[in-house]
């Protein structure tokens, strides 16, 4: 089935920095969906990126398409305790199969 | 609706023990999916349903693992038998046709010994 590659794997931040994680494809996806798992948590869903080229944003935290549908990226502004966990990216499918996840830390 | 719900919420067992893991997807949702989550190999998806119909299990790691789906409200994840490489947490997660957005149970960890 569909496998997308994301990362970095880890990815430990000061407080107050950026953040960014992508998730890339070898085919054109439909669409993909961006997951976050809080430690201990269970994976929740975020948004889904349908056209080429979209960009969405919800507070600190923006999402892109590629224009190509085939990469995406999510870059969290400001980085805050809040924001650690896990972020998943899956592709198009019905069949819902993740990337490996990119673990984000944040020091206070 | 109380959302996706697993249970046990966590099992202990012993090594060659039978374990059974199971799923109430949410009301009117026609995808169900087994993920399996580990430090090593992340989310892996072990198999997936359709209106009940078992559509993909190229993820299920072998034969000692089987998963049914006897009606659209409850769903059974087996390991027969089980052993320590097994040990991990499995979330059961559901969606509906044309809403890619899935919702997940909050898993059931299983620690075999």
């Amino acid at each position: 089935g569909q496998q997308v590659m994301q990362i970095p794997q880890y990815q430990h931040v000061q407080e107050g920095e950026d953040f960014t994680t992508y998730c890339n494809s070898s085919t054109t996806l439909s669409n993909i969906q961006w997951y976050k798992q809080r430690p201990g948590g269970h994976p929740v869903f975020l948004i889904q990126l349908v056209k080429s080229g979209e960009v969405k944003k919800q507070k600190r935290l923006t999402f892109q398409f590629g224009e190509a549908k085939k990469n995406s990226s999510l870059h969290i502004t400001a980085t805050q305790t809040t924001d650690v966990g896990t972020y998943f990216c899956a592709g198009n499918n019905n069949d819902m199969r993740f990337g490996a996840g990119t673990r984000l830390t944040v020091k206070p | 609706d109380a959302g996706v719900i697993q249970s046990p919420r966590h099992e202990v067992t012993e090594m060659g023990q039978e374990v059974t893991l199971r799923c109430k997807p949410i009301s009117g949702h026609d995808y169900l999916f087994w993920y399996r989550q580990t430090m090593m190999r992340g989310l892996e998806l072990l198999i997936y349903f359709n209106n009940n119909v078992p559509i993909d299990d190229s993820g299920m790691p072998e034969d000692r693992f089987s998963a049914k789906m006897p009606n659209a409200s409850f769903s059974t994840l087996k390991i027969q038998p089980s052993e320590p490489r097994d040990s991990a947490v499995y979330f059961c997660a559901s969606r509906s046709t044309g809403n890619t957005e899935a919702f997940f149970g909050q898993g059931t960890r299983l620690t075999v010994v």
